[in-house]
């Protein structure tokens, strides 16, 4: 069975600029949800995608923004890259989205904006 | 707004000691509560968790953890450190009702001596 898996592995941008960081999640997985995780800190919500509908956004601006698709793989795009966009950025699937399910971790997209 | 409180940010202990690492959580109603550890460069990976039944939750690798409603606590403990336990561990609450996300503490990086 293929775990969570996330692309690309590493990323360098200029501030203004925009990217996609991509995640596939676990077979049988209908929840995907993104995390920012700077350094030294604990990863922190930016939102939750259910069967292709947003379910959930943590406190980020709009220029974050993401996809769920057929299959259940997910995007994560944000806009207007800023300096303080630089971090790690997780991805986790659940079978659900019920609170009580165990969410599984890709092993992320480290992203520096320069 | 749930939060999540992880007191020490760095634990050392000598290899074969007891491994004591300090999660409390604020929240009114009884959440679900989740360990993650975290090694170098790579995502996270779930060690255990609380969903409302037994108090006492064994994990992997030798981990295990207890709910204590009146102290608003979830520690995570290991009898004996090994020199491989050395990483980043993250407290995580979720829930309840709609809380979907996982919210985390800002974790506690521990050290093996030998």
């Amino acid at each position: 069975e293929t775990g969570v898996t996330q692309s690309p592995t590493h990323l360098i941008k200029t501030r203004g600029q925009q990217v996609t960081l991509r995640c596939s999640s676990q077979s049988g997985h209908n929840t995907v949800s993104w995390y920012q995780q700077a350094l030294g800190q604990g990863p922190q919500f930016i939102f939750q995608y259910y069967r292709e509908e947003e379910n959930g956004r943590g406190n980020f601006p709009p220029r974050f923004s993401g996809l769920q698709f057929p299959n259940y793989s997910s995007e994560l795009n944000v806009n207007a890259l800023e300096l303080d966009d630089s971090a790690l950025y997780l991805c986790a699937s659940s079978l659900d989205s019920s609170p009580a399910e165990t969410q599984y971790f890709g092993p992320g997209t480290r992203l520096l904006v320069l | 707004a749930q939060s999540v409180t992880q007191l020490g940010s760095h634990v050392s202990v000598s290899e074969g000691a007891l491994v004591l690492l300090r999660c409390n959580y604020s929240s009114s109603v009884p959440p679900y509560l989740f360990w993650y550890v975290q090694y170098p460069n790579q995502g996270l990976q779930l060690l255990l968790k609380y969903t409302s039944a037994a108090t006492l939750v064994k994990g992997i690798n030798g981990f295990e953890a207890e709910f204590k409603k009146s102290e608003t606590s979830f520690h995570l403990t290991k009898p004996s450190a090994h020199m491989s336990d050395a990483a980043e561990y993250f407290c995580a609450v979720s829930g309840p009702g709609s809380a979907r996300q996982l919210t985390f503490g800002s974790g506690t990086q521990l050290t093996v001596l030998p």
